[in-house]
């Protein structure tokens, strides 16, 4: 069991470079979220899911694209790299949305700077 | 939108003694979640202690304890006997009972680093 898996942990683009990150959970949880965390900032949630073939925008999804085709699959895109999205990428999930019981499990996180 | 203040940046603690981290959080909901997270340098997210709105009492994980003030809307962290294994950046969040726009998405304060001294 390995919970939640990022894929890569770092990367460096040039800016306008394309790149996907993969996250992938093996709890067969249903919601699954993006988040970002900044220098001196809490995380920030970028887009989130709370189904296959489903995905939302967060609080900061602009130059962001996701996609969620498997359960146990969300990939987060960025089309054309820029130098604010240098930031760690979170992947988290969770088995239902509500209820007492739905802590959110994370995956290590993935840096990327974007030169 | 909520909104989750940790007004520490820095805190310092000598090993085996107490320290307490401050949170205050802003929200018209009756119904939600409080969390502290610990993201060691490592940079995982390690879920701490959780407090469910509707429940008055503290909660507690060994020698993590939580204050829950609802009325004034203050989620202190206590961390007894500190160790130096629990240096580490610590994040209060917050979790809407329901629905959003934002899903069940966490809120996180900036975070505190937590320094343990020998």
């Amino acid at each position: 069991n390995a919970g939640v898996t990022q894929t890569p942990k770092f990367r460096v683009l040039k800016t306008g470079q394309s790149m996907t990150l993969l996250c992938a959970q093996d709890m067969n949880h249903e919601y699954m979220y993006w988040y970002r965390q900044d220098p001196g900032m809490g995380l920030r949630l970028i887009h989130y899911s709370v189904g296959e073939g489903t995905t939302a925008k967060g609080e900061v999804p602009d130059g962001y694209n996701v996609s969620r085709l498997k359960k146990q699959n969300f990939l987060l895109g960025l089309e054309s790299a820029a130098p604010s999205q240098t930031s760690v990428y979170f992947c988290a999930s969770s088995l239902y949305g509500r209820g007492q019981n739905n802590e959110q499990f994370f995956g290590p996180g993935t840096r990327l700077t974007v030169l | 939108a909520q909104t989750v203040t940790q007004s520490q940046p820095e805190m310092s603690v000598q090993e085996a003694e107490t320290v307490t981290l401050s949170c205050t959080y802003d929200t018209s909901e009756s119904d939600y979640y409080l969390f502290w997270y610990k993201q060691p340098p490592s940079r995982q997210m390690i879920l701490v202690i959780r407090q469910e709105a509707y429940k008055q009492q503290n909660a507690t994980e060994n020698r993590f304890s939580v204050n829950f003030q609802k009325a004034a809307k203050s989620f202190s962290l206590k961390i007894s006997d500190s160790q130096l294994g629990d240096a580490a950046m610590y994040f209060c969040a917050y979790r809407r009972g329901r629905s959003s726009n934002s899903g069940y998405a966490l809120n996180f304060g900036k975070g505190t680093s937590l320094l343990v001294t020998p």
